[in-house]
C-alpha cells in the first residue's frame, strides 16, 4: 500500500508570490490534514479536511488555504508568500480523522521563500 | 502556555546506551498519547498510541509508558542505535465530541543525538 505522498519536495519562491502543495493520502484514508513546521513553533496545525469539508482550523491568517477533491487529495495554498513562511509544510492522513486510528505522515514539502 | 512539554529538549547518548524520555501534559479531557520519531527532514513516524487504560506499550526497542494520574509519560529507548538518531515527539489528543486533528497537543520534541 503506498504511503502519503506530498509534491513538491523541495520549494524555493520569492516574497509575494503564491504556492500550492499537494497531498495524496493513503488509499482509502479521508481525513488529510496539515502542519507548519518550524524549529522554534515545531508542529503548528494548519487545518483538517475530510471527505471534502474542512472540519478544524489551526489559527493561521487567511493566505493559507486548503481544500480536499472527492479522491481525498488535498492541496494547501499559501497567497503573497513572507519570509517567515519558511517551513516544513506536513501532511497526515488516517481513515477517519485521528481519535485512536492510526495517523500517517507524508515526508513534507520543504519550502524556502527569498 | 503548551499544554504538552517534553524533556530534556536534547540528549546525547552512546551508542548501545540506555535513555529515558519525558512528556508531562495538562490536557483534558484525555483520550490518547503517542509518541513519534521525526528522522531529519522527514515526516513523523508514529512509534506508540495509549489511551488511558494502557501504562506500557512496547514497539521493538521503544518502551512508551503512560501515567494518567499524573499525566506523565516517558519513553525509553533500550540498546540505542546511530539510527535512533531523530526528534522524539509526544502528541497528546484530548476527548470531545468529535475526533479532529484541531484537537491536538504536540510538544516540542526532544532531540536524540547517538554518537559511536
Amino acid at each position: 500500500k503506498a504511503g502519503v505522498t506530498q509534491t513538491p519536495r523541495y520549494l524555493i519562491k520569492t516574497r509575494g508570490q503564491q504556492v500550492t502543495l499537494s497531498c495524496s493520502p493513503i488509499s482509502g484514508h479521508r481525513s488529510v490534514s496539515w502542519y507548519q513546521q518550524t524549529p522554534g513553533q515545531g508542529l503548528q496545525f494548519l487545518f483538517e479536511y475530510f471527505s471534502e469539508t474542512q472540519r478544524n482550523k489551526g489559527n493561521f491568517p487567511g493566505r493559507f488555504s486548503g481544500r480536499q477533491f472527492s479522491n481525498s487529495r488535498s492541496e494547501m495554498n499559501v497567497s503573497t508568500l513572507e519570509l517567515g513562511d519558511s517551513a516544513l509544510y506536513l501532511c497526515a492522513s488516517s481513515s477517519s480523522g485521528f481519535g485512536n486510528t492510526e495517523a500517517f505522515f507524508g515526508q513534507g514539502t520543504r519550502l524556502t521563500v527569498v | 502556555k503548551n499544554q504538552v512539554e517534553q524533556s530534556p529538549q536534547s540528549l546525547i547518548i552512546l551508542e548501545g546506551k540506555n535513555c529515558t524520555l519525558q512528556c508531562n501534559y495538562t490536557v483534558s479531557p484525555f483520550s490518547n498519547l503517542r509518541w513519534y520519531k521525526q528522522d531529519t527532514g522527514r515526516g513523523p513516524v508514529s512509534l506508540t498510541i495509549m489511551t488511558f487504560s494502557e501504562n506500557t506499550k512496547s514497539n521493538g526497542r521503544y518502551t512508551a509508558t503512560l501515567d494518567a494520574d499524573t499525566k506523565q509519560s516517558s519513553l525509553h529507548i533500550t540498546a540505542s542505535q546511530l539510527s535512533d538518531s531523530a526528534s522524539y515527539i509526544c502528541v497528546v489528543s484530548a476527548r470531545g465530541t468529535t475526533d479532529s486533528w484541531g484537537k491536538l497537543q504536540f510538544g516540542a520534541g526532544t532531540q536524540v543525538v547517538v554518537t559511536p
